[in-house]
């Protein structure tokens, strides 16, 4: 099975500065990575995923990550942080397994934004 | 809009009852799922199904059962032989598991 490790259960940045997210990934060939965010008391939304396409992926809320196969990284970025980031967020693999698209979370990040 | 409605968003259990969760969407997605979700465990697998009428075990399916008669509708029952089944539960769709999920906006149960 293939297995995702989230870097920090908590993090907290200012208000304006850099959003950092750590998620690495074990897996034996390419995989689907995808981060999702979730505010209290709701699903989760996708906030952008990588496919093979593009290494740099641009997801919604300026967002974005960068697929890096050498550190077996997905990390997820924002340049600036806004209040309403402050969420809790997801890092996720989908690989094949026994005919079936199988997906492990990780078991998530909060982000508090401190103004 | 399309999207996925699951009800109740809040569901009281007493001991030895089966309640059971529903999950509707209008996405025209073929596979859906069911995830439980407790504090600092992530996500976990609970049940999928792939097509109308199939249906797989997760990592955690003891004590759930489930069913998928319709496209739209696939609905969760937590029965008594679930000794901890408070949690906040999640169904999801997708086209695809590579295309990302769609959540519903999750069921929190919680036994009284």
């Amino acid at each position: 099975a293939q297995s995702v490790t989230q870097l920090g259960s908590h993090v907290s940045v200012s208000e304006g500065a850099l959003v950092l997210l750590r998620c690495n990934y074990s897996s034996s060939v390419p995989p689907y990575l995808f981060w999702y965010v979730q505010y209290p008391n709701q699903g989760l939304q996708l906030l952008l995923k990588y496919t093979s396409a593009a290494t740099l992926v641009k997801g919604i809320n300026g967002f974005e990550a960068e697929f890096k196969k050498s550190e077996t990284s997905f990390h997820l970025t924002k340049p600036s942080a806004h209040m309403s980031d402050a969420a809790e967020y997801f890092c996720a693999v989908s690989w094949l397994s026994g005919g079936y698209q199988k997906v492990t979370f990780g078991t998530g990040t909060k982000l508090q934004v401190i103004p | 809009d399309g999207g996925i409605t699951q009800s109740p968003k809040y569901l009281f259990r007493k001991e030895g009852q089966n309640v059971t969760l529903s999950c509707e969407q209008n996405l025209n997605h073929d596979a859906m799922y069911w995830y439980r979700q407790d504090p600092g465990q992530g996500l976990r697998l609970i049940y999928y199904s792939q097509i109308v009428n199939d249906f797989q075990k997760g990592d955690i399916a003891e004590g759930y059962s489930v069913s998928r008669e319709k496209k739209e509708s696939f609905p969760l029952t937590v029965t008594s032989a679930q000794k901890n089944p408070t949690a906040f539960y999640l169904c999801a769709s997708s086209i695809s598991a590579n295309y990302g999920y769609t959540f519903g906006s999750g069921t929190r149960l919680t036994v009284v």
